[in-house]
């Protein structure tokens, strides 16, 4: 049985580094062809790709961040990371992350989110 | 980056109804095109992949189709768990990008 399960800090402050980490289990991510997505959803608004780690540890960042992103992954415990530089109010949402496999390029299993704030 | 335009945005309709969402892309997508229904606790749920394929455990009430850049997800019969927020996904460019989402209402 596949799950993730999203952690992190809850509420920042302007210009802080937002640390996030998913934890898995059901699936490794040395298997060919399974990478770890993180996708964003503001409140109310709809799903926004931020970056991919894949068993090969390719990665993959939306350039509309890319800046501001750092994906990692630690393959014998079962976990990936994402983190965010300099957050401000606009990165105030809830942070999924997701099993992509590549075989279906969809993303196959989601972990339930976790909500961050950003306020000052 | 590949605009997806979802219409529409929201949709009553009833249980036993035929229902469907499009979804058009801004430029050619070569059929990777994925469907996700969000329930409102925020769960995501995977439904279809590149363009037709059920994923395991969908019920076969649901089905997509489309080429080029239109594509569609079509609920044969509304059940009660149906719903939801939809939301179409490409995969054909990087950055994969999402639809706005469509919420199917009870009328």
């Amino acid at each position: 049985q596949v799950t993730l399960k999203e952690s992190g800090t809850g509420i920042l402050q302007p210009s802080q580094a937002l640390s996030l980490t998913c934890s898995f289990s059901g699936f490794s991510l040395s298997t060919t062809g399974i990478c770890v997505s993180w996708i964003r959803q503001p409140s109310g608004k709809g799903l926004e790709w931020l970056a991919d780690i894949c068993w090969d540890d390719g990665k993959g960042y939306n350039p509309s961040l890319k800046n501001r992103l750092s994906i990692s992954k630690d393959t014998s415990n079962n976990q990936a990371f994402l983190k965010i530089t300099s957050v401000d109010t606009a990165d105030t949402a809830t942070y999924y992350c997701a099993r992509l496999n590549i075989g279906t390029t969809d993303f196959d299993y989601w972990g339930q989110g976790v909500m961050v704030t950003v306020s000052s | 980056d590949i605009q997806m335009t979802q219409t529409p945005s929201s949709m009553p309709a009833s249980l036993g109804e035929r229902v469907t969402i499009s979804c058009r892309a801004s430029q050619g997508i070569s059929n990777y095109l994925n469907w996700y229904q969000q329930k409102p606790d925020g769960t995501i749920k995977p439904l279809i992949y590149y363009t037709s394929n059920l994923q395991s455990g969908v019920p076969s009430r649901f089905s997509g189709s489309g080429s080029g850049t239109d594509y569609s997800l079509t609920i044969s019969s509304l059940e009660p768990e149906d719903f939801a927020m939809y939301y179409c996904q490409q995969y054909d460019s990087s950055p994969n990008t999402f639809g706005a989402g469509t919420k199917l209402e009870l009328k």
